[in-house]
């Protein structure tokens, strides 16, 4: 069964720095392009960035929202993709999903996605 | 970036009866070199991810029900249920692959009336 689960999530300070992880099963990883997207409370769907397999370059791409703010990674030999994100704001707070991209290379749908983990940024 | 803009943002419609949400795109995400148009489907029920219905716009993933059609091109797209069933009840977004950032709509929240 192909499966995503996001972990790593909490409350933090503004300004404070969190790391996700999401973890893979069931297909092969290192083959596909891997999304991050996040949802406020309330409120719709928000693509956050992607990074790409690599043999396409393990490349990434943000949004202007978190870009020099986040940074996505991943670790094929563990199945796992990652995201730093630093310098956090309270417009952060949201449920964070991670995302396959069906196809290789991009550009593609995202067919399975993880249950999400929550943020809270917060004083 | 490419701007998606939904409508309407939501819809109530009786059971059995036909169901149609519209996304437009700021700009065109018909791409050149494989004809196909760059864009997705997904239904998110309370407290769960979104699912993907449709990719390239009209193409349907499997296990969807056929009730369920995507179509347009260019600028203008649809996602048509043909007959309401109360599972059907959710909020739809569709999202452009086309470039990045791959934006969303702001999404359609459809109930039954």
């Amino acid at each position: 069964e192909v499966q995503l689960v996001e972990s790593g999530g909490g409350l933090v300070q503004p300004g404070r720095s969190l790391r996700l992880s999401c973890t893979t099963s069931g297909f092969t990883f290192a083959y596909y392009a891997m999304a991050w997207v996040r949802q406020a409370p309330g409120k719709g769907l928000e693509w956050i960035g992607v990074i790409t397999n690599k043999a396409s370059g393990g490349t990434t791409e943000y949004a202007a929202s978190v870009k020099g703010r986040f940074t996505i990674s991943r670790d094929d030999s563990k199945s796992i993709a990652y995201l730093q994100m630093n310098s956090l704001k309270t417009e952060d707070t949201a449920l964070y999903y991670c995302a396959r991209i069906r196809g290789a290379p991009l550009p593609d749908a995202s067919d399975v996605w993880g249950q999400g983990t929550v943020v809270t940024v917060s004083s | 970036d490419i701007v998606m803009t939904q409508s309407p943002d939501s819809l109530a419609v009786s059971l059995g009866e036909r169901a149609t949400i519209n996304c437009k795109s700021s700009q065109s995400i018909l791409y050149s070199s494989n004809n196909k148009n760059h864009l997705a489907w997904y239904q998110q029920n309370p407290g769960q991810p979104p699912k993907l219905l449709f990719f390239w716009a009209s193409t349907r993933v499997a296990g969807v029900p056929d009730r369920f059609s995507g179509s347009g091109s260019g600028t203008d797209f649809t996602l048509t249920i043909s007959s309401l069933q109360a599972e059907d009840v959710a909020v739809y977004y569709c999202q452009q692959y086309y470039t990045t950032p791959n934006t969303f709509g702001q999404g359609t929240k459809l109930e039954i009336k």
